[in-house]
C-alpha cells in the first residue's frame, strides 16, 4: 500500500536561512509526487509535482524537490526562506496516470514551518 | 475564475442532525474528491468520482454520502452528525479524471459537532 511519511512535525528556521522539508514515501512503481503548502485557515496550494524524467522539479515560490529513487525520498527545498513561507506543508504520493482509486492522493501528515525573524 | 468553491465556510451542527456541504467547479473537471482534515493526521479520502455518476468509497466514507449528479457538483452529505466528524473539510478536482496532475483545493468547512 502506498505511505508518505513526513518525519518532522514543526520546524522553525530563522528568515533567509535555507530549509529542507523531508518525505519519504512508499510505493512499488514510479510514483506521482507532490507538495501542498496550507497558510492558516486556506486550503491547500500545489506547490511543485514531479511525474517523470529530471529528479530536480522547480516550483512556485522559489521551492523546488529532488526525487531520490534509491532512497524512497522527494524533500523539498528553499535556499532562503521569508516570513511568509510560514506555513503548514504536505508531501503527496499518486498512483499513475490511471482513473478509479489509483487516481487519488495519498497524504503526508504535514511539516509545520515557522520562521523566526 | 471561481476554482472550487465550498459553502459553508463554518457550520456548528448539534449531535444527531444532517447536513450537506456544497462544492462546485467550474474548471469542468472530472476528477472531484472529499477530505477531512484533522490535526496530526493530515488529509484522509472520504469519497471521490471519476465523473458524473460515478462514485466510490476513500478511507474513511462511514457517515457519508456523495453524489454526482453533473460535472460541477459534488455535494457531501452528513447523514446523523457525531462529534467525531468535527474536522475541517476540503472538496478538490483535477483535470481530466486523473488525480495525479494535482488536485485544486477549495478554501474548506470547518464543522464543529455538539
Amino acid at each position: 500500500a502506498q505511505s508518505v511519511t513526513q518525519p518532522d512535525i514543526h520546524i522553525t528556521v530563522s528568515e533567509g536561512a535555507s530549509l529542507e522539508l523531508r518525505c519519504n514515501y512508499s510505493y512499488g512503481a514510479t510514483p506521482y509526487l507532490f507538495w501542498y503548502v496550507q497558510s492558516p485557515g486556506q486550503g491547500l496550494q500545489l506547490l511543485l509535482k514531479y511525474f517523470s524524467g529530471d529528479t530536480l522539479v522547480q516550483g512556485i515560490k522559489g521551492f523546488e524537490a529532488e526525487f531520490k529513487r534509491s532512497q524512497s525520498s522527494f524533500n523539498l527545498r528553499k535556499p532562503s526562506v521569508h516570513w511568509s513561507d510560514a506555513a503548514e506543508y504536505f508531501c503527496a504520493v499518486g498512483a499513475g496516470n490511471y482513473g478509479g482509486s489509483q487516481g487519488n492522493l495519498i497524504f503526508g501528515k504535514g511539516t509545520k514551518l515557522s520562521v523566526k525573524p | 475564475n471561481a476554482g472550487v468553491t465550498q459553502t459553508p465556510k463554518f457550520q456548528v451542527l448539534k449531535t444527531g442532525q444532517s447536513m450537506t456541504l456544497q462544492c462546485a467547479q467550474d474548471m469542468n473537471h472530472e476528477y472531484m474528491s472529499w477530505y477531512r482534515q484533522d490535526p496530526g493526521m493530515g488529509l484522509r479520502l472520504i469519497h471521490y468520482s471519476v465523473g458524473a455518476g460515478i462514485t466510490d468509497q476513500g478511507e474513511v466514507p462511514n457517515g457519508y454520502n456523495v453524489s454526482r449528479s453533473t460535472t460541477e457538483d459534488f455535494p457531501l452529505r452528513l447523514l446523523s452528525a457525531a462529534p467525531s466528524q468535527t474536522s475541517v473539510y476540503f472538496c478538490a478536482s483535477s483535470y481530466g479524471g486523473q488525480g495525479n496532475y494535482g488536485y485544486t483545493f477549495g478554501s474548506g468547512t470547518r464543522l464543529t459537532v455538539v
